[in-house]
């Protein structure tokens, strides 16, 4: 069975920063590409970032880039979000996908990251 | 305001059919036949319906249905059910540095 875990969301004041784990399981990690989305609190999901299967290929949404840094182990099946200078427009639950470049099938239940003062 | 533009509400009764579109350019819907659809209900993690315009996952019911014109790509759920009452968005691929955008969702109402 798919699993995917996120972990390392809370609050956080402005300016800071927070990394974000995605644990998976049940599939082979390596051969497939990872996504980032988020949704801020009753509004509609956004995407953040994408890897692809052995971490050569990156992208990200124009209101990240710069801040926000995804990377992958493959020996460790995790996937993370490194987010610096954090802004409150970033407060939202971020969710991470598995799946191909331009979609991912499986989702983990997502993690709350707050900013705020 | 989302690259990707889709009515805010629809509604049917169970049994009927209804058709969400997703409004995009010839950048993104108009040029690739990448676009996806996502259900999520309240408080939970999406789920892939469609993807790639018009295939559905395994174990997706196929009351669910994609298709594409020009830059406007459609979601069709046929014989409504009331657990379809969800949230529902499209994505597409830009072939950009950011390469994927969401569009701003649609809730369907089950009446």
């Amino acid at each position: 069975e798919v699993q995917l875990v996120e972990s390392g969301g809370g609050v956080v004041q402005p300016g800071g920063s927070l990394r974000l784990s995605c644990a998976a399981s049940g599939f082979t990690f390596s051969t497939y590409w990872m996504h980032w989305v988020r949704q801020a609190p009753g509004k509609g999901l956004v995407w953040v970032s994408r890897i692809n299967s052995d971490g050569s290929t990156t992208n990200y949404a124009d209101s990240v880039k710069g801040r926000f840094t995804i990377s992958r182990d493959n020996a460790k099946n995790t996937l993370w979000l490194q987010m610096n200078s954090l802004r409150a427009e970033d407060t939202a639950v971020y969710y991470c996908g598995r799946g191909s470049g331009t979609y991912s099938a499986s989702w983990g239940q997502g993690t709350l990251v707050t900013v705020s003062s | 305001q989302s690259a990707l533009t889709q009515p805010a509400s629809v509604s049917g009764s169970p049994g009927q059919s209804i058709t969400i579109s997703c409004t995009g350019t010839n950048s993104n819907v108009g040029a690739y036949n990448y676009v996806s659809w996502y259900q999520q209900h309240p408080g939970k993690a999406p789920k892939l319906i469609i993807y790639d315009v018009s295939n559905r996952p395994s174990g997706v019911s196929n009351r669910f249905s994609g298709s594409k014109s020009g830059n406007t790509a459609s979601l069709t759920i046929s014989g409504l059910q009331t657990e379809d009452e969800a949230n529902y968005y499209c994505t597409s691929y830009t072939g950009t540095s950011a390469p994927v955008v969401f569009g701003g969702g649609t809730k369907l109402t089950v009446l």
